[in-house]
């Protein structure tokens, strides 16, 4: 039973558009979300986070918005540029889970930005 | 300076061998996870360790064997390796209730290959 879900294996969009990948969850338990980013051969980095008090959250470029009624998150990119292209993974966190810190992932989107 | 490494990069073994994957973090954080990124792409957790005892074991066979001799290093031993077990193996490391960020620090990962 996979609880975060991300549904669009690769989305390709053109440098200086805007990325929109999206993540679904089943768990209303859920109080704390992250999306990391993976180039190849290299392992998952953060990106950005959002508690689930917010239903935003801004860092530069990057903008992820909470609908907790829809259990939905999505991440924006503004503009886009080719140095974005890199798996994108949403990962959740359990309320009552905050002593180990356990993370569950989506299967994550691959971004290619064309130039 | 690298926060989170993990030796080998690579792993080439035939079937039934025992090997070890090593990983250590210079973060001073005090929980490490081992995750499993299989063919589709999921990033699954397999264990947790805080301050070298076991918080998370996740339904992974006994032939896998966590060791973390101080709160730096996690290693993991593979007894009869089998095909199933290819895969790329992540390290990463976090200090939840400290930062209260939950942001995980990922190792660049060891793809093993199962021959």
């Amino acid at each position: 039973d996979q609880q975060v879900k991300q549904n669009s294996p690769s989305l390709s969009v053109q440098e200086g558009r805007i990325s929109i990948l999206n993540c679904d969850y089943t768990n209303s338990m859920f109080d704390y979300f992250l999306w990391y980013k993976k180039y190849p051969a290299e392992g998952p980095t953060f990106l950005i986070s959002i508690s689930s008090i917010k239903d935003k959250n801004e860092d530069g470029r990057f903008t992820v918005f909470l609908n907790k009624s829809a259990k939905h998150l999505s991440l924006h990119i503004v503009p886009s540029q080719p140095g974005d292209s890199a798996v994108y993974f949403c990962a959740a966190k359990r309320r009552g889970s905050s002593n180990t810190g356990k993370l569950i992932f989506g299967q994550g989107t691959t971004l290619q930005v064309k130039p | 300076d690298t926060a989170v490494s993990q030796t080998p990069k690579y792993l080439v073994t035939q079937m039934g061998n025992d090997k070890s994957i090593k990983c250590e973090q210079n973060l001073g954080h005090d929980t490490m996870y081992w995750y499993k990124q299989d063919s589709k792409k999921f990033l699954k957790i397999m264990f947790s360790y805080n301050n070298k005892e076991l918080i998370i074991n996740e339904t992974v066979p006994n032939r896998f064997s966590p060791k973390s001799p101080d709160k730096a290093h996690l290693n993991l031993h593979i007894n009869s390796l089998e095909l199933g077990d290819s895969a790329v193996y992540f390290c990463a490391s976090v200090s939840p209730w400290r930062e209260s960020s939950y942001e995980q620090y990922f190792g660049p990962g060891t793809r093993l290959t199962v021959t």
